[in-house]
């Protein structure tokens, strides 16, 4: 049974480009959530989509947007990128939108993604 | 962002030692969670806490749920190599989602050169 997975595992960009990420959430799960990662801090939530819409946002711009698909996968995009968008970025899944449990969340390995 | 204030930052351990981290806040929090991440990889959840005072084993990890509802600590016993990586204690605020997570900073178990 797969779990989350992320693609692409590494990428390069340089400043004001535009990036795409993706998830395909674990099976059986609805819920997608995407933190941002930077190097040595802990997450920081991005947002959270439920039937493809955005349920919650976390202190991001508007720079980030999403989007999730009928099958549940998710995208995060990143606009005019900065260089302090460099980060790990990691999508979380769970099940039954908002109000779940919060020990049904689970996390893919993440995208690096680099900003020069 | 917000992020809760976890110590010790990082630490060394001896194989056989007894661990201890904690975490604190300034919100309450209606769930307290604790997560190992290793390099390359997502954070993996290794124990959940409900209640406040609540205590949870899962193996040589201890953790529990401040009364205050505002605080968490994580030990293990008898550490092993396979001990080493970043742990991260994470809080879902009362009333907030699931999936809205409030992480550490992490703290960083290292092997005693």
């Amino acid at each position: 049974d797969a779990g989350v997975t992320q693609s692409p595992t590494h990428l390069i960009k340089t400043r004001g480009q535009q990036v795409t990420l993706r998830c395909s959430p674990k099976s059986g799960h609805d819920t997608v959530s995407w933190y941002q990662q930077a190097l040595g801090q802990g997450p920081q939530f991005i947002f959270q989509y439920y039937e493809e819409e955005e349920r919650q946002r976390g202190n991001f711009p508007d720079r980030f947007s999403g989007h999730q698909f009928p099958n549940y996968s998710s995208e995060l995009n990143v606009n005019a990128l900065w260089l302090g968008d460099s980060a790990l970025y990691l999508c979380a899944s769970s099940s039954g939108g908002f109000y779940s449990g919060a020990n049904v969340l689970t996390f893919g390995a993440g995208s690096r993604l680099t900003v020069l | 962002g917000q992020q809760l204030n976890q110590s010790p930052q990082s630490m060394f351990i001896q194989e056989g030692e007894d661990v201890s981290m904690n975490c604190t806040s300034s919100s309450i929090f209606n769930t307290w969670l604790w997560y190992k991440q290793d390099p390359g990889e997502g954070p993996v959840l290794l124990i959940a806490l409900y209640k406040a005072g609540e205590l949870t084993s899962n193996g040589r990890l201890t953790a529990q749920f401040g009364i205050t509802r505002k605080d968490s600590f994580l030990n293990i016993s008898a550490s092993i190599p396979s001990d080493v990586g970043i742990y991260f204690c994470a809080g879902q605020l009362y009333g907030g989602s699931q999936g809205n997570l409030i992480f550490g900073k992490g703290t960083k178990l290292s092997v005693k050169p």
